[in-house]
């Protein structure tokens, strides 16, 4: 069975930073790029970054360019967003999920972000 | 980047009828090879997303048959046979064919 357990999430300051993790199970996790989705009430679901299955190219949706970074780890099946300079523009719930052939299939459950003072 | 509209937002149903969500593109979503990347999800309270649909028609293992996806281009559209308690939530079209992916505002079925 597929899993995806993120955790990390948190209360942030303003400024602040956090690093997110997602533990992968129950697929070969080497052979699939991986996506974070964030999720807010102001603006849905919203694609954050995604790397492909080597590691070797990441991209970032234009608002956390230079702010957020993705990584993996495919010898402990883990993927990782590091964000940083956190505005409340950031706030949400944070998904990681597989990426194969332009679509999302397995999702995490999600770890909330909360940018508050 | 390119907008996903649904409608309706809010749909309220009937437990045995049909029910249809529209979806539609700022571009079209057909790839060079033929393929057109669009997706369906769906959203129980509480939950995560989970994937219906792939490449407009295709349904995932376990997805009831009851859920069907058709269109072409940029217009699209989810349908549900007939509605069961457990399809309440909230449905999402999302776009693959350009980056980033994005997806509609999303459409909430109650009955």
């Amino acid at each position: 069975e597929v899993q995806l357990v993120e955790s990390g999430g948190g209360l942030v300051q303003p400024g602040g930073s956090l690093r997110l993790s997602c533990a992968a199970s129950g697929f070969i996790f080497s052979d699939y790029p991986m996506v974070w989705v964030r999720q807010s009430p102001g603006k849905g679901l919203e694609y954050v970054s995604s790397i492909t299955h080597s590691g070797d190219n990441t991209y970032y949706r234009a608002s956390v360019k230079g702010r957020f970074t993705i990584s993996r780890d495919n010898s402990k099946n883990m993927l990782y967003l590091q964000v940083g300079s956190l505005t409340t523009e950031d706030m949400g719930v944070y998904y990681c999920a597989t990426s194969h052939d332009y679509s999302y299939e397995y999702w995490g459950q999600g770890a909330l972000v909360t940018v508050s003072s | 980047d390119v907008v996903m509209t649904q409608s309706p937002l809010s749909l309220p149903v009937t437990l045995g009828q049909p029910a249809s969500i529209s979806c539609k593109s700022s571009q079209s979503l057909v790839q060079y090879g033929g393929s057109t990347y669009l997706t369906w999800f769906h959203q129980r309270p509480g939950q995560s997303p989970r994937r219906l649909i792939d490449k407009v028609s295709n349904r995932d293992s376990g997805v009831p048959g009851r859920f069907s996806g058709s269109g072409s281009g940029t217009d699209f559209t989810l349908r549900i046979s007939r509605v069961e308690a457990e399809d309440v939530g909230v449905y999402y079209c999302m776009q693959g064919r350009h980056w980033p992916q994005t997806f509609g505002q999303g459409t909430k079925v109650e009955i």
